[in-house]
């Protein structure tokens, strides 16, 4: 696609439920990154992709969270049993280089109650 | 441990005038920088970046400047219009750590 595109835009969810988020990445773009930004904060790093295979997953809060990537292409972030803090922006990226920069999508607005 | 710094959470300058954001970072690892604009309910957009072989880059109105010594960076824009009123963020990374680095943002507001 012409960029990179990110699902559902909004999610409401009761806290304890689990929650799966989509990204699509620009074709052809071999790195793939999920970033958060809550309220007022700036982007957290989560996780990375090169091709399938996630060289860092530093980032992930807890082991509530997940991420895989199929296909080299379209990846899910799964937050099981989800608390208030979990309540952000998610924001996923691809990239062909470094130095070009990342390309993001819109985001994900995750709300917790 | 905060690896990469904003310390001006906002700005506001004169339409015309240049802005000057600034960015500082403690990783001597770091080996490439970028900067990033957004807008609200929108990710982030690359704007340009700058590898640390140099001091500085330049693209149309935007120019980075680094200073490896005092690990500081600058973005300027001139000259600044009401268009470019936006979230800016640093980030800085490793060419073999694959991730960049944030900081927290630094809301520029561009007054006509």
């Amino acid at each position: 696609g012409a960029g990179v595109s990110q699902s559902p835009s909004n999610k409401v969810t009761e806290k304890g439920k689990d929650v799966e988020l989509r990204c699509d990445p620009i074709s052809g773009h071999t790195a793939l990154y999920w970033y958060r930004q809550s309220l007022g904060q700036g982007l957290e790093f989560l996780i990375y992709f090169q091709g399938n295979s996630a060289p860092d997953k530093s980032g992930l809060p807890s082991d509530r969270f997940s991420a895989e990537r199929t296909g080299g292409s379209v990846s899910t972030l799964t937050i099981q049993r989800t608390q208030q803090e979990d309540s952000a922006v998610y924001l996923c990226a691809s990239s062909l280089g470094i130095f070009v920069g990342y390309t993001f999508g819109s985001g994900t607005r995750l709300t917790v109650v | 441990d905060q690896q990469v710094k904003q310390n001006s959470p906002s700005l506001s300058v004169q339409e015309g005038r240049i802005s000057i954001l600034n960015c500082d970072y403690t990783n001597s690892m770091f080996d490439y920088f970028l900067w990033y604009k957004k807008y609200p309910a929108e990710g982030p957009t690359f704007l340009i970046s700058i590898s640390s072989i140099k001091d500085k880059n330049e693209d149309g109105r935007f120019t980075v400047f680094l200073n490896k010594s005092a690990k500081h960076l600058s973005l300027h824009i001139v000259p600044s219009q009401p268009g470019d009123s936006a979230v800016y963020f640093c980030a800085a990374g490793n060419t073999n750590a694959g991730k960049s680095t944030f900081g927290d943002g630094t809301t520029l507001t561009v007054k006509p």
